[in-house]
């Protein structure tokens, strides 16, 4: 069935540290992918997007590309700052039945200084 | 602020009780949708509405039901707890486009602990 699958965490990173958090989806066709960002006692909040295949998708430094040859949608950052310490979640929607996003299992980013 | 509202922000209780949790939505979303979030199972899809009536359903247990007012506010009402059921519950609303912009908007969500 659809699904999202992402690296598991948590990982842990030095400030100014490169990032990338992977992001495989399954799907039957092209569906739009997101990334979510959950700071710490907040809710989850859209950080980027992409509607179609090739698409790059970016906000606050950070980038995913759309690959449909790989299915996936992997999150970069090329310097990490305390503050991206989150929970990042990517998500594909799921349109039929109402329509509703899934997520993966979310990944925990923590920066260190 | 995402501009969706719930209550409680914290709530305790033992098992075998009922609790309500509350969501009120973005002004002018239609939508709400209500998501478990727990350790071992990650963000779950529990259920949707649109403008008062049922649209999809996903994970929820049948101790578990929710319904949304016609003042578009939404409650998740949650029956003969047990400890699995300790979660953070997030209610999240969306506009009618959302699916070309893939915006749910959440709220902080409802933590709740069963003892």
């Amino acid at each position: 069935g659809d699904s999202v699958t992402q690296m598991e965490g948590p990982v842990t990173l030095s400030e100014e540290a490169f990032l990338t958090i992977n992001c495989t989806y399954t799907a039957t066709g092209y569906p739009s992918l997101f990334w979510y960002v959950q700071y710490p006692g907040e809710g989850l909040q859209l950080l980027l997007k992409a509607t179609k295949a090739d698409d790059k998708g970016s906000n606050k430094g950070f980038e995913a590309t759309y690959r449909k040859e790989t299915t996936s949608f992997h999150l970069e950052k090329g310097s990490v700052q305390v503050s991206d310490s989150a929970v990042y979640f990517c998500a594909r929607p799921i349109y039929n039945q109402g329509g509703k996003l899934i997520f993966g299992q979310g990944t925990e980013l923590s920066v260190k200084p | 602020d995402s501009g969706v509202t719930q209550t409680p922000k914290h709530l305790i209780t033992a098992t075998g009780q009922r609790v309500t949790l509350r969501c009120s939505p973005r002004s002018g979303d239609l939508s709400v949708y209500w998501y478990q979030q727990s350790l071992d199972q990650g963000l779950q899809f529990l259920i949707q509405y649109y403008n008062g009536e049922e649209r999809a359903k996903g994970n929820i247990l049948e101790r578990f039901s929710a319904q949304q007012f016609p003042d578009l506010h939404s409650e998740l009402n949650l029956s003969s707890l047990e400890l699995g059921d300790s979660a953070l519950y997030f209610c999240a609303s969306s506009a009618p486009d959302w699916t070309s912009t893939g915006e749910l908007f959440f709220g902080e969500g409802s933590r709740l602990t069963v003892l």
